[in-house]
């Protein structure tokens, strides 16, 4: 299977542990996304890389948040002291860029609940 | 800031039969894009349908086509000769031209009867 790829699926976690949620994209894609999406609504953006650079950052994103993507492959989402309020599924997703901009391939996405 | 907003949380269609489905848009930009997403039930989000705002025509993709109304800032998706398989959550999205922030409204979960 060449599609996106993420990891964990389900994340189960007292408040205030810290989790990390693992994507990897699409393998010649060089942009990669991450989206939170709760219920009953539509996904949320978080923040955007293009390669290995962090290029967009949602306000969303408090400073528990920080998502990494090292060698511009695989990325990593972390989010420290957990509250009840970041249960959501956390979505992934890569493109190849302004050729068919918006054209994203997501993920199946990583369920966070807390506890 | 930008607002997309899908104002029938739930649709339903005979199989077969064809289904329109509603999206408006705020904004005040004249460079930007909008889509159709389709999500199936725990599967992953698919791009059903894409329009660049310069374009003038409607674009089309098989049984799916859309009706866009720059001036009303109104993107409805309609789907001809509904199948089983088309039964899924559809968000509308919009990006600007100079970001790769997809803004979508909250969705309309579609199900289609035999």
């Amino acid at each position: 299977d060449t599609g996106v790829s993420q990891n964990p699926r389900h994340k189960i976690t007292k408040r205030g542990q810290n989790v990390t949620f693992r994507c990897d994209p699409i393998s010649e894609h060089n942009r990669l996304y991450w989206y939170r999406q709760t219920l009953g609504q539509g996904p949320e953006f978080l923040t955007y890389f293009q390669n290995e650079a962090q290029l967009e950052k949602s306000r969303l994103l408090s400073d528990r948040f920080s998502a990494e993507r090292p060698k511009g492959s695989f990325s990593t989402l972390e989010i420290q002291r957990t509250e009840q309020g970041d249960s959501a599924m956390y979505l992934c997703a890569s493109s190849v860029g302004q050729v068919r901009t918006g054209e994203l391939f997501f993920g199946e996405g990583s369920r966070l609940t807390v506890l | 800031a930008q607002t997309v907003t899908q104002s029938q949380p739930e649709m339903s269609v005979q199989e077969a039969e064809t289904v329109t489905l509603s999206c408006t848009y705020d904004t005040s930009e004249s460079d930007y894009y909008l889509f159709w997403y389709k999500q199936p039930p725990s599967r992953q989000m698919i791009l059903v349908i894409r329009q660049e705002a310069y374009k003038q025509q409607n674009a089309t993709e098989n049984r799916f086509s859309v009706n866009f109304q720059k001036a009303a800032k109104s993107f409805s998706l309609k789907i001809s000769d509904s199948q089983l398989g088309d039964a899924a959550m559809y968000f509308c999205a919009y990006k600007e031209g100079g970001s790769e922030k997809l803004v979508f409204g909250k969705g309309t979960k579609l199900t289609v009867n035999p």
